[in-house]
């Protein structure tokens, strides 16, 4: 199976700041994914990218949010201006094009005081 | 968008049973059903899947069933064993040509396998 990492493991920021989550697909994955899961519930999807665009976002994904793969390796994605409600845990999955499985990264948990 | 049910929500077995969820979605056009494994705290874990031209796909313990009629696919766990208590969800897609189209978790299924 793919090996996905992510950064942190855990973050704990106040309501209103910004936070950035990365993630670091390996072995040549070329679509991305975030998704989110709050505590004890299902997993969501925020956003999809591929070849360096959004391909597809769900509502969640609102203004605040944004992804961008700024050294060609690293995935982002940019929480500007954090609520309550975004604490959750966030997954960065990666894809192929020729396949439709997905591999999901450890997660970040964060934590919005 | 994406209906995703499952049923149960939570299962209890005793070790050496068999357990079978269920899965059910509302979007005809789904031709991709995996099903991820997460242990708590854990990220999900694909497991199993089974693409649309095909009815069951067997794994060991584990197998997954299609109905792409009733648009219904289900989880078989046989001789359960402790290690598979976790919450399992499902996830149709629809994938037409390969990657980049979203997973719709189901609602999960936490499974307990009791000694």
């Amino acid at each position: 199976e793919p090996e996905v990492t992510q950064t942190p493991s855990h973050q704990v920021t106040q309501m209103g700041q910004e936070v950035i989550l990365r993630c670091v697909p390996i072995s040549n994955h070329l679509y991305f994914y975030w998704y989110r899961q709050i505590l004890g519930q299902k997993v969501e999807f925020l956003v999809s990218f591929y070849n360096n665009e959004i391909s597809e976002k769900s509502e969640i994904f609102d203004d605040q949010f944004s992804v961008e793969r700024p050294d060609g390796s690293n995935f982002t994605l940019k929480i500007r201006s954090t609520k309550l409600e975004d604490s959750a845990m966030y997954f960065c999955a990666a894809g192929w094009a020729s396949a439709p499985e997905q591999y999901f990264g450890p997660g970040t948990r964060l934590t919005v005081t | 968008g994406e209906n995703v049910e499952q049923h149960p929500s939570t299962l209890s077995v005793q070790e050496g049973d068999s357990a079978v969820i269920k899965c059910t979605y509302s979007d005809s056009a789904s031709n991709y059903f995996p099903w991820y494994k997460q242990e708590l705290g854990k990220r999900p874990q694909l497991i199993i899947d089974i693409r649309s031209n095909v009815g069951e796909k067997k794994d060991q313990r584990i197998a997954v069933t299609l109905n792409k009629t009733a648009k219904h696919f289900s989880l078989h766990i046989t001789e359960t064993q402790p290690e598979d208590s976790a919450v399992y969800f499902c996830a149709p897609q629809k994938n037409p040509t390969g990657g980049g189209n979203k997973l719709t978790f189901g609602t999960g299924t936490q499974l307990k396998v009791e000694l």
